[in-house]
């Protein structure tokens, strides 16, 4: 157990919805990241936020936002899905705002149709 | 694109045999990490080499680092069952980048 939790586990909607993905890191850590991970593209960096900042953002659709709450859980906002969005999408924490030792969530899968 | 891609892409050993998964990546980095998926669940770090570091270890892990090649490799001595994953690198390159950038992943069977 990383210490990360995601909710929900998984996902089923339908395309042209909205749905928002929640993390919650590592107690002490600042850093958040979120990932796609699909089969044809890999695991993929979205965006990363430290303290409640927005830190790095990577290959992010514009349909996609993301943001950490005073809490420093996090949530991944998904609109107007197609059916490529299908994909596990990962929550990751680390202390600092440097990339190393990630602790991973479980993940969301999520399935669009 | 991808900056670190493994090598093979997948591998079948006998259980007691050593696996070797190779990583190449493109540009300069400040660190590279390894880390292991178990099929559909979360990664799990294992190792960082920093870039003026040649080889580490952490148990039956053995990692190594050639920056003049832009690779690293990682040994898995003595495969158990529970080995069997998906491995993956990860760098972040040079220069302050605060992006992790994985590779696809070798896929690890190793058989009882």
């Amino acid at each position: 157990d990383s210490g990360v939790t995601q909710t929900p586990k998984h996902l089923i909607t339908a395309t042209g919805q909205r749905v928002t993905l929640r993390c919650s890191p590592r107690s002490g850590d600042l850093s958040v990241y979120w990932y796609q991970q699909s089969l044809d593209q890999g695991l993929q960096f979205l965006i990363q936020y430290y303290n409640g900042e927005e830190r790095a953002k990577g290959n992010i659709l514009e349909r996609f936002s993301a943001q950490q709450f005073p809490d420093l859980h996090s949530e991944l906002n998904l609109s107007s899905l197609e059916l490529g969005d299908s994909a596990l999408y990962f929550c990751a924490s680390s202390v600092s705002t440097r990339p190393y030792e990630q602790y991973f969530g479980p993940g969301t899968r999520l399935t669009v149709t | 694109s991808q900056q670190g891609e493994e090598d093979p892409q997948a591998l079948s050993i006998q259980e007691g045999e050593n696996a070797t998964m190779n990583c190449s990546y493109k540009t300069s980095i400040n660190n590279l990490q390894w880390y292991r998926q178990n099929s559909g669940r979360g990664l799990v770090h294992l190792i960082l080499i920093r870039s003026n570091e040649r080889e580490k270890h952490s148990g039956r892990l053995r990692v190594t680092l050639d920056t003049s090649k832009k690779s690293s490799s990682l040994l898995i001595t003595a495969s158990r069952a529970a080995d069997t994953a998906s491995y993956f690198c990860a760098t972040d390159a040079e220069g302050g980048s605060e992006k992790l950038v994985f590779g696809k992943g070798t896929k690890l069977t190793v058989n009882p």
